[in-house]
């Protein structure tokens, strides 16, 4: 069964890179990799996702790995406003439906 | 455009009712995806609805069920509670079918407890 795993917290100071890893070693092919982050007290807020290549967007940056056993999102400048907990969430094609796993997150904590 | 809403936003139950949740997403989204979440657990998928058809479930009993209506509202509901129940309820919307096929925009939650 796919399965995405990340560490449980990482901790990064203000205007800093952060990167947040995610394992998903039993990846296949048309896998997609999405990241989500959720404030507190409030619902899930997409970041981004991808598929093979590397993506960018306003908000950060998703590196993945050439096998895609791993990816990693990229936040260039974090702020205070970016701690949250991090999602590596996997979309997953089971003949003709879908499936989402979930890492347990990434508890980000941003230092001044 | 208004975001995602979910009502009630904190409900108590006791073990053996039954709970009915609301949601109404964006307008214009036609795709309504639930799920919950526990610190045990984390986040989980139950199902999604679009164009008033369940398209694809999670791995939960049948307890849980769903419905939308033509206007894309969606209700949840939970039968026979369980303390296990107890958890954060989240409704997302997107406007194409397919989980996570497009950007889910989520709503605050539902915060159900079972007592």
């Amino acid at each position: 069964d796919a399965k995405t795993t990340q560490p449980n917290s990482m901790e990064s100071n203000e205007e800093e890179p952060v990167h947040l890893p995610c394992n998903h070693s039993t990846i296949s092919g048309t896998d997609y990799i999405h990241w989500y982050r959720q404030l507190p007290s409030q619902g899930p807020e997409y970041v981004i996702h991808g598929l093979t290549s590397n993506v960018n967007n306003r908000m950060a940056s998703l590196a993945i790995a050439e096998d895609r056993k791993s990816s990693t999102l990229i936040l260039h400048r974090a702020t205070l406003r970016d701690a949250a907990v991090y999602y590596c969430i996997l979309r997953v094609r089971q003949g003709g439906s879908e499936k989402l796993v979930f890492g347990k997150g990434t508890k980000l904590t941003v230092n001044p | 455009k208004a975001g995602v809403t979910q009502t009630p936003r904190y409900l108590i139950k006791t073990r053996g009712q039954q709970v009915t949740l609301s949601c109404s997403p964006i307008s214009g989204h036609r795709s309504v995806s639930w799920y919950q979440q526990t610190p045990g657990q984390g986040l989980q998928f139950l199902f999604e609805y679009f164009s008033e058809t369940q398209r694809n479930k999670g791995n939960f009993p049948g307890r849980f069920s769903g419905r939308q209506f033509s206007n894309s509202r969606s209700e949840m509901n939970v039968s026979t509670l369980e303390l296990g129940d107890s958890a954060l309820y989240l409704c997302a919307s997107n406007p194409r079918q397919g989980v996570f096929s497009d950007t889910q925009y989520f709503g605050p939650g539902t915060r159900l407890t079972v007592l």
